[in-house]
């Protein structure tokens, strides 16, 4: 069966550090894969989306890398600060644009 | 231009009941998804409603059912509540078209808290 494993861990790093988060999935063929951030008692926000065929995105501090032939996503936070502390999830889609959410990882930065 | 709206916001029920949750997507937004949110399972995919038609569906049981009105207001049903139906349900809507495979980034409401005593 599909299959999205994210860091179950937390992750905790120190203010200007770079945080990696990493999506790995099995069993699928995504078309493309987003990336939200959801926060306490909050829905998730949309950050970044990427198509099978791109290597990488970038959006201010945000950058994120997709690789189809590891199936494997990473989302790096440069010069990272504590309000991007907050779960991330990373979603893929298929060709019938059904979202499939991985569990998320929790982002902890400190200052 | 106002966001995803869900109401009601809490709600505790008793095993046995039903209830219905409701959703107005961001204007101009034609699909409207759901999902179910626990700790142990995560974000899980209900189904999404595209011009009034159920287009996807997820892996729940048909005691989950919904339904989306002419100006895409949506609704979500759950009959014979168990236990393990308390979670946090998120309404999303999105710029989806009718070819129902492109990209379009999820607005997702703040949710309703369900619990089921």
């Amino acid at each position: 069966s599909q299959k999205i494993e994210q860091n179950s861990e937390a992750l905790n790093i120190q203010e200007g550090k770079t945080a990696t988060l990493t999506c790995n999935y099995t069993n699928y063929s995504p078309a493309y894969l987003q990336w939200y951030r959801q926060d306490p008692g909050r829905g998730p926000v949309f950050l970044l989306l990427i198509r099978e065929n791109e290597k990488e995105k970038r959006k201010e501090r945000l950058k994120v890398t997709f690789d189809t032939t590891l199936k494997q996503s990473l989302f790096h936070i440069t010069a990272s600060q504590p309000a991007d502390s907050a779960t991330y999830l990373c979603a893929l889609a298929g060709n019938t644009g059904k979202l499939i959410f991985g569990q998320g990882t929790t982002l902890q930065v400190k200052p | 231009k106002a966001g995803v709206t869900q109401t009601p916001r809490y709600l505790i029920k008793t095993r046995g009941q039903q209830v219905t949750l409701s959703c107005s997507p961001i204007s101009g937004h034609r699909s409207v998804s759901w999902y179910q949110q626990t700790p142990g399972q995560g974000l899980q995919f209900l189904f999404e409603y595209f011009s009034e038609t159920q287009r996807n569906k997820g892996n729940f049981p048909g005691r989950f059912s919904g339904r989306q009105f002419s100006n895409s207001r949506s609704e979500m049903n759950v009959s014979t509540l168990e236990l393990g139906d308390s979670a946090l349900y998120l309404c999303a809507s999105s710029l989806s078209t009718s070819g129902g495979a492109s990209p379009y980034e999820q607005y997702f409401g703040p949710g309703t808290r369900l619990t089921v005593t």
